[in-house]
């Protein structure tokens, strides 16, 4: 079967760092995705890879090692606007994304 | 970035009513769009996808005659929830993907549906 599996929840403080992780099982690959998810509203994207290795955009960072399944989404100096609930999706090989069920980060002050 | 609008943003209306809403791709043209179901503090339901000009494909356990979705144009798709009740009040969000690099789908912002 397909599935994604990332932590439910997590907790951070403001300024900290905090890494979610992801472990992605497909019917093959063609890409990882991160989306940010605010309550209310629709994700918006955050980041892509298809290779190994890390994509540095600003306070976020996303990694990915397609051997191992398994991805990270890196976030720097938190801010209380960062809380909300990312989202780990997988393409598999006829373009269709498998959606993790979600982490959400609470940051506290 | 692309960006997907969805009409309207909510409604509210009785049961057994049928309730349309829109999802429009406004800059670039949509080869294959999504609707998503998502309940309170769940993850993303995928319902079906559609391709401009073909049947759509709708994902295991949802009923194609109670949500009817028309994908007429390139930059187009419509959800018709028929005959609504109250089990049916959920966050419907579209996406659109185009022949873009990253595959990547471009959300919507949600529609909120309340079936009284």
């Amino acid at each position: 079967g397909q599935n994604i599996d990332q932590p439910t929840e997590m907790t951070a403080t403001e300024g900290a760092i905090v890494q979610i992780n992801c472990t992605y099982q497909t019917s093959g690959f063609n890409g990882l995705f991160w989306y940010q998810q605010h309550a209310g509203e629709a994700p918006t994207f955050l980041s892509y890879n298809v290779l190994d290795g890390l994509e540095e955009k600003g306070r976020f960072s996303s990694f990915l090692s397609r051997s191992k399944g398994y991805s990270y989404l890196l976030l720097k100096e938190l801010q209380m606007k960062d809380s909300a609930s990312y989202l780990c999706a997988a393409l598999n090989s006829n373009y269709q994304l498998i959606w993790g069920a979600g982490t959400k980060l609470i940051i506290k002050p | 970035g692309a960006v997907v609008s969805q009409h309207p943003s909510w409604v509210i209306c009785k049961s057994g009513t049928s309730v349309k809403i829109e999802c429009r791709s406004l800059d670039f043209q949509a080869t294959t769009m999504f609707w998503y179901r998502q309940f309170p503090k769940q993850s993303l339901m995928l319902m079906a996808t559609s391709n401009e000009g073909s049947k759509a494909t709708y994902e295991q356990g949802v009923e194609k005659d109670k949500f009817l979705i028309n994908h007429a144009s390139l930059t187009l798709s419509t959800l018709t929830v028929t005959s609504a009740h109250p089990e049916d009040s959920s966050f419907y969000i579209c996406s659109a993907r185009g022949l873009h690099e990253y595959n990547e789908q471009f959300f919507g912002p949600g529609t909120r549906l309340t079936v009284l």
